[in-house]
């Protein structure tokens, strides 16, 4: 299956800062999917991404908090804005391998706003 | 949108015992539903999956069934071992949207 690495790992950020989480994908994917888990909850779809279009964001989130860019079909990033203690959270992203694999996910990023 | 369920939120097995997980799910096109095992402070991890034109399938001590008229399905593992002890979470997709369960904590018991 696909290996897909997330950047950075974890960090602990300033409220009222942002951070930008990145992904790479080591095989070309046409969707892209950002998550938010938040300590001990499920997984959360934040948005879609796909190449050469706006994200498509979930109930809750908007663009202005969470920026994401899809330059190509193996990269997206996520930019977690202005943020708050409430936005301490694992943000994973994940793509869809087809029938084969299934959809697979990112190691994540350990968000802690302080 | 799809709404998925799942039970218990907890499950305590002794080793050896089998361990049952229950998911629902309201979308009746939802034609895939995979099981993910997350352990603590890793990715979650898919570990069996089913789709619609199929009641079960079985990989070595997991396997899955589903009823789509009741629209429920479940996971089985069988012959628990520690390292089975993970949270588990149930998928389905209706569209190309995965909506996750609330997820099982499972603990075997030595």
């Amino acid at each position: 299956s696909a290996v897909i690495s997330q950047k950075p790992s974890r960090d602990i950020c300033q409220r009222g800062t942002s951070l930008t989480i990145q992904c790479q994908v080591d095989s070309q994917v046409t969707m892209m999917f950002w998550y938010r888990q938040q300590p001990g909850q499920s997984l959360t779809l934040i948005a879609t991404a796909n190449q050469g279009s706006e994200a498509t964001y979930e109930s809750g989130f908007v663009i202005d908090k969470f920026p994401i860019s899809r330059p190509n079909l193996t990269f997206s990033t996520l930019t977690v804005s202005n943020m708050s203690p409430e936005d301490s959270s694992i943000y994973l992203c994940s793509v869809d391998e087809g029938s084969r694999y299934g959809y697979t996910f990112g190691s994540g990023t350990r968000l802690t706003v302080v | 949108g799809e709404n998925v369920e799942q039970h218990p939120s907890t499950l305590s097995v002794q080793e050896g015992d089998s361990a049952v997980i229950k998911c629902t799910y309201s979308d009746s096109a939802s034609n895939y539903f995979p099981w993910y095992k997350q352990e603590l402070g890793k990715r979650p991890q898919l570990i069996i999956d089913i789709r619609s034109n199929v009641g079960e399938k079985k990989d070595q001590r997991i396997a899955v069934t589903l009823n789509k008229t009741a629209k429920h399905f479940s996971l089985h593992i069988t012959e628990t071992q520690p390292e089975d002890s993970a949270v588990y979470f149930c998928a389905a997709l209706p569209d190309y949207k995965l909506s996750f369960g609330a997820g099982t904590t499972v603990t075997v018991r030595a």
